[in-house]
């Protein structure tokens, strides 16, 4: 059973948009959670992440926002750049552990 | 580099033998974790250790792998009797300075299997 999922395999916008990945997963007991970026031929790269007692963190063109009660969690880049397009991959903890539960990805093109 | 260095990057064996993986991470990085990825699949976690402690291990790390990290440095994963259902990309990832602040998990390139 898929715990993170990411239901868009692909988003398309156009350069300067805003691009909006999103994610939800189904274990409430997940305490924190990452989105990591991934270019071909390349291992996954950290962006941004979010603990469960905040609904928000911000990051430069990066913004993840968290919903507890809907289980969801979405980033936002804004605004995209032809550089961001890559498969993104929402992540999720539990508390204590290490391991990360990852979502199937979003591959992001962002057209010039 | 002060990268996450695997090797090989390639790897193609035949169904039934042993292939072993190597792992450097990030110099000083306590932290260390093994992750497999199939085609259309985000990374599914495997093992992690702590220094030279294993201390998760996934149901998914049958009996067939196992991995090491003898002096807390570098890693090894051992695919035993291989099948083709091991074809994947096998990444490793390192994080965390001792006694400073925690750090995510930096990846590396992976090394990608094809059992035939």
């Amino acid at each position: 059973d898929q715990q993170v999922k990411q239901n868009s395999p692909s988003l398309s916008v156009q350069e300067g948009r805003i691009s909006i990945l999103n994610c939800d997963y189904t274990n409430s007991m997940f305490d924190y959670f990452l989105w990591y970026k991934k270019y071909p031929a390349e291992g996954p790269t950290f962006l941004i992440s979010i603990s469960s007692i905040k609904d928000k963190n911000e990051d430069g063109r990066f913004t993840v926002f968290l919903n507890k009660s809907a289980k969801h969690l979405s980033l936002h880049i804004v605004p995209s750049q032809p550089g961001d397009s890559a498969v993104y991959f929402c992540a999720a903890r539990f508390t204590g552990r290490r391991a990360l539960t990852f979502g199937s990805g979003t591959r992001l093109q962002v057209q010039p | 580099d002060t990268g996450v260095s695997q090797d090989p990057r390639h790897k193609i064996t035949k169904r039934g033998q042993n292939v072993t993986f190597r792992c450097d991470p990030i110099s000083e990085h306590n932290r260390l974790y093994w992750y497999r990825q199939t085609l259309g699949q985000g990374p599914e976690f495997l093992t992690y250790f702590q220094n030279e402690a294993q201390l998760e291990k996934s149901r998914l790390l049958s009996d067939r792998f196992s991995a090491e990290r003898p002096k807390g440095s570098f890693s090894t994963l051992e695919i035993q009797r291989t099948e083709q259902g091991d074809s994947a990309m096998y990444l490793c990832a390192s994080s965390s300075l001792p006694r400073r602040v925690d750090t995510e998990a930096f990846f590396g390139q992976g090394t990608r299997l094809t059992v035939v």
